[in-house]
């Protein structure tokens, strides 16, 4: 089985850095996604890490330690439509493909 | 955008009534996933597909069916719709090793 942990909620501010954290504890492992889910609208895919070490696209990163279970996604340059929920998540194979609840992050002035 | 596409997009039912949802895919995928999401609950997996015919449950099926006879197609069928029901209904598709990728959505109120 799968335990993923996120935390249920951030602030920050625009132009500002975030981290948003996902613990795992997992039987196996295949790599790991993270996604984002602007209120009402689909979730749609900003990285995949199945290697460890740290991914860069753009204003978002995202970092992997599979001997920690312990990934991270990385927001620079905060803006005000990044105000959404970010869940990381786990494809599957032999086990439940499983997402983390979300972390919802709220960007202010 | 990826070619999946769920319909309805929204449903009103009543209780006890069937309801069957629908996602296609044109991307030829393996993996179908039916998620629900709640407030409170994030995304929670009802069922998914490996294959043509292949299928298993998640983590809240119970109240829930599914079946896949072609491989673009993956329908959900709630037997006798209640209350707890109610929600939104998420839709998605993947390949091994590749992201994936999720329809609109469909809101199913049960009244």
């Amino acid at each position: 089985g799968q335990n993923i942990d996120q935390p249920t909620e951030m602030t920050a501010t625009e132009g500002a850095i975030v981290q948003i954290n996902c613990t795992y504890q997992t039987s196996g492992f295949n790599g790991l996604f993270w996604y984002q889910q602007h209120a009402g609208e689909a979730p749609t895919f900003l990285s995949y890490n199945v290697l460890d070490g740290l991914e860069e696209k753009g204003r978002f990163s995202s970092f992997l330690s599979r001997s920690k279970g312990y990934s991270y996604l990385l927001l620079k340059e905060l803006q005000m439509k990044d105000s959404a929920s970010y869940l990381c998540f786990f494809p599957g194979g032999s086990y439940i493909p499983t997402f983390g609840r979300g972390t919802s992050l709220i960007v202010h002035p | 955008d990826a070619g999946i596409t769920q319909s309805p997009r929204h449903k009103v039912t009543e209780t006890g009534t069937p309801v069957t949802l629908r996602c296609h895919q044109t991307e030829n995928h393996r993996y179908m996933y039916w998620y629900r999401q709640d407030p409170g609950h994030g995304l929670r997996l009802i069922h998914y597909s490996y294959g043509v015919k292949d299928t298993d449950k998640g983590e809240v099926s119970d109240g829930y069916s599914v079946s896949r006879s072609k491989t673009e197609d993956f329908l959900l069928t709630l037997e006798s719709a209640t209350s707890s029901q109610t929600s939104v209904y998420f839709c998605a598709i993947r390949d091994d090793g590749t992201e994936a990728f999720f329809g609109q959505g469909t809101r199913l109120t049960v009244v």
